[in-house]
């Protein structure tokens, strides 16, 4: 059965660095999303994407985030100077968005620890 | 999108069903109710999903009020892998899910 992959599974950085966080998406899959859980907290939607560009963003999606797929296969997050309250697990999630609901399919996440 | 409120734990015996609830008073005529859970770190994971007619699949059966104001998930035998948190949404086809804190079942033997 097809599934969104993620890499890292666990990425550790110094608080600044950038950090690049990757996504294979499920192949015919249409709109794209980065979500994230700080330890203990609700999962918050950062962005979707369609038809290569940006559809939503939240208010965490600030500057220091942005997004790209590449390559018609990977679409990673990109966050350019980390903080320390960047440390969260993040997912990614795929939609085939065929009839008009909303089935997410996501990731099994990266671990980001900012230090 | 429709805010929801689902009680934040519930217990469920293993192998009895597990019914738990949400109530979405504000849904709009367009807005499905969604339903997925998360286990323990994983992604969440889709279950099921509802317009206006109660569903079934071979995860779980969805239960809409005639009013759309509430609806129950139910898994009807319960197993301790189904131990999660459940989360019911509102939302429209392609946007962002919004979770809450959902309803932290544990299912116990």
């Amino acid at each position: 059965e097809p599934e969104v992959t993620q890499t890292p599974s666990h990425q550790v950085t110094q608080m600044g660095q950038e950090v690049i966080l990757r996504c294979v998406p499920i192949s015919n899959h249409l709109y794209f999303y980065w979500y994230r859980q700080i330890l203990g907290q609700k999962v918050e939607f950062l962005v979707s994407f369609y038809n290569n560009e940006i559809s939503e963003k939240s208010e965490i999606f600030d500057d220091q985030f942005s997004v790209e797929r590449p390559d018609g296969s990977n679409f990673t997050l990109k966050i350019r100077s980390t903080k320390l309250e960047d440390s969260a697990m993040y997912f990614c999630a795929s939609n085939p968005l065929t009839g008009a609901y909303n089935e997410q399919f996501f990731g099994p996440g990266t671990r980001l620890t900012v230090l | 999108d429709a805010k929801t409120t689902q009680p934040p734990s519930m217990d469920c015996a293993e192998g009895r069903a597990a019914n738990l609830p949400c109530n979405h008073s504000t849904i709009s005529g367009n807005e499905y109710v969604y339903w997925y859970r998360q286990i323990h770190s994983q992604g969440p994971q889709y279950i099921i999903h509802g317009l206006k007619n109660n569903e079934t699949n071979e995860m779980a059966s969805l239960i809409i009020t005639e009013d759309r104001k509430s609806s129950t998930l139910i898994l009807p035998h319960a197993t301790l892998r189904d131990t999660a948190v459940y989360y019911c949404i509102v939302g429209n086809a392609g946007n962002m899910l919004t979770f809450g804190g959902g309803t932290r079942l544990m299912v116990k033997p």
